[in-house]
This record gives C-alpha cells, structure tokens and sequence, in this order.
C-alpha cells in the first residue's frame, strides 16, 4: 500500500530565510505523481508544485523548490526567502492510480509558522 | 475560469439527520473527487468520478454515504443518519484527465452534534 510520511508536524522559520519540510513515500509503481498542495488556515487548498517522478529534473515554482529523491523515495519542498502568507499548513501527497484513474494519497501535513 | 466551488461551507446538523452537499467542478474537468478531512490531519479519499460514472469507492464510504454525479457536471454527496463520527471537512477535487492536477474546492465543513 501506498504511504506517505511528513515526519516533521511543525516547523518555523524567520521571514527571509529558508525552510524544507520532509516528506517520504512508499510505492512499487516505477511512473507516479507527487505534489506538494498548501491549506492556510481557514481557506482552501492549493497547489505549490508537481513532480513527475520520471522526470529527473527537480520542479521548481518561484521561491519554491523540490529535492526528488526517487531511490530514496524522499520528496522535499524548500522554500526560499520565506514571507508571512507562506504561514499554512502543508501537505505532501502522492498520486495512486485506481481504476479508470487516480486519487491522491496525503501525508499528515506539516504546520508552518513565518515569524516577522 | 472560475475554480470548483462547494455548498454549503458549512453545515451543523443534529445526530440522525440526512445532510446533502453539492461540489461544482471546474466547467472542462471531466474528473470529480470526494475527500474528507478531519481536524489536523491530511485529506483522505472517498470516492471519485469520471464523467457520470463512479468509478471507485473507499471503504470510508459506509452504507449511509451516496455520491452522484449526473449528467457528469456537478456532484452530491448525501450523508444519512449522521452521527458524531461524520464531523469533518469534505473536500472536492476536479480534474482534466488521469495524471492532472486535482484542483480542490474551498470544503464544507459538517459539525454533527
């Protein structure tokens, strides 16, 4: 079965600086997704960056950034110069194809606080 | 293009009462999910759509949850004989096609007292 695990539950970082947050999966399947998707509090979710896991080249969206590791299984989100409205929690996933199609398996997220 | 929308955002309910909410996907996205989300924890799937057809259930989906989507535009899920165990966030998602980005909406959030 298909696990995701974000090990870290909360994080902080300072306003201008640099944060990863951790995230590591288990699959058997060669070809899959990941994503990373924000939820600030009290609104909804949304996409911060994709992977395809045969591409070998690290996504990159901005000031945010992925380490793929695929031998590893290990799908890291770095974000640079960190601002106040990065303040959310973050959630790693991980595509799982079904029937006729896919769904997403979410790790438990990680809670991130930008401090000015 | 407006993204998917859900109604009602929020919904209390006392125990034993049937509750319905209504996912309005993306216009182009043939695909529709259902998650639910409880208190601190990552989204968990329910079931999904591809057009009208449901094509896969998760056995969180117990005898007293339907999903429908006909004509395969906008989608139900109906909850009936709530109980306390029901209260969570329920997310839906659409999609282009198999591999797309699912693009989520803002949730309704059920409180079932």
């Amino acid at each position: 079965a298909q696990t995701v695990t974000q090990s870290q539950p909360e994080m902080s970082v300072q306003e201008a600086e640099t944060v990863t947050l951790s995230c590591t999966y288990d699959t058997s399947e060669s070809n899959y997704y990941l994503f990373w998707y924000k939820q600030p509090p009290s609104r909804q979710m949304i996409l911060v960056i994709r992977q395809e896991a045969y591409k070998q080249q690290n996504a990159t969206e901005n000031r945010f950034s992925v380490n793929f590791q695929k031998a590893a299984k290990s799908f890291s989100l770095k974000i640079s110069d960190s601002q106040l409205g990065d303040t959310a929690m973050y959630f790693c996933a991980f595509m799982k194809h079904v029937v006729g199609g896919n769904k997403l398996v979410f790790g438990a997220g990680t809670i991130l606080r930008v401090k000015s | 293009d407006t993204g998917v929308s859900q109604d009602p955002r929020h919904k209390i309910t006392k125990r034993g009462q049937n509750v319905t909410f209504r996912c309005d996907p993306i216009s182009e996205h043939n695909r529709l999910y259902w998650y639910r989300q409880t208190l601190g924890q990552g989204p968990e799937f329910l079931t999904y759509f591809q057009n009208e057809a449901q094509l896969e259930k998760s056995r969180l989906l117990s005898d007293r949850f339907s999903a429908e989507r006909p004509k395969g535009s906008f989608s139900t899920l109906e909850i009936q004989r709530t109980e306390q165990g029901d209260s969570a966030m329920y997310l839906c998602a659409s999609s282009m096609g198999r591999g797309e980005t699912q693009y989520f909406g803002p949730g309704t959030r059920l409180l079932v007292l």
